[in-house]
């Protein structure tokens, strides 16, 4: 299957620092990414969809300003998580689909794991 | 979007075939039924999908009742390595996942 990776795997940042976070189609152009959040021992959470070339659209209750997406080339998604709180720490996930495949299954990174201390 | 139950934890032996079912009973006409899994710390997998009819790939098999209302997801050789959350999720054409709780199985040796 096609191959999604992410940078970092893990970071630890001070509170009320901005963290980075890339997700790459490696073998693949994405038209579209999304972004999920994880806390421990939960389901997956819709953050926002990612369309490249344009704005992300996100889920209800999360706030734009503090997750900032930019889906600038169809291989690279960076969700930025602004003026970070420890209650931002979480598991967070991004896939991507494959456009030249009929089916609609999600390709998924292996995750970034953020401590905000 | 249509909601799913599925079993909170199964247990099987290694060697085994797991069964993991999944109710659907609000599925709508164009939704597949999609199963992915997630190991402990990573992203989730994808495993297989289908419509109505079943399906099989080299990793699992997918049984959809006729009336599309329920599905069973069955690894046919359990390992240690397929321990993991399981997750069926319908999906249409919005691309959108929508995550239940999953069934969490173990493999026990």
């Amino acid at each position: 299957g096609a191959v999604v990776s992410q940078h970092p795997s893990r970071v630890i940042c001070k509170s009320g620092t901005s963290v980075k976070i890339e997700c790459r189609s490696l073998d693949f152009q994405a038209t579209t990414m999304f972004w999920y959040r994880q806390f421990p021992k939960q389901s997956l959470m819709l953050m926002a969809t990612s369309n490249e070339g344009s704005k992300a659209t996100y889920e209800q209750g999360v706030e734009k300003d503090k997750f900032l997406i930019n889906h600038a080339s169809l291989t690279l998604s960076t969700l930025t998580v602004t003026s970070a709180h420890p209650e931002d720490s979480s598991f967070y996930i991004c896939s991507a689909r494959d456009p030249g495949q009929f089916y609609n299954e999600q390709f998924f990174g292996p995750g970034t794991r953020l401590t905000v201390l | 979007d249509a909601k799913t139950t599925q079993p909170p934890s199964m247990d099987c032996a290694e060697g085994r075939a797991a069964n993991l079912p999944c109710n659907h009973s609000t599925i709508s006409g164009n939704e597949y039924v999609y199963w992915y899994r997630q190991i402990h710390s990573q992203g989730p997998q994808y495993i297989i999908h289908g419509l109505k009819n079943n399906e099989t790939n080299e990793m699992a098999s997918l049984i959809i009742t006729e009336d599309r209302k329920s599905s069973t997801l069955i690894l046919p050789h359990a390992t240690l390595r397929d321990t993991a959350v399981y997750y069926c999720i319908p999906q249409g054409s919005n691309y959108q996942l929508i995550w239940g709780a999953g069934t969490k199985l173990i493999i026990k040796p």
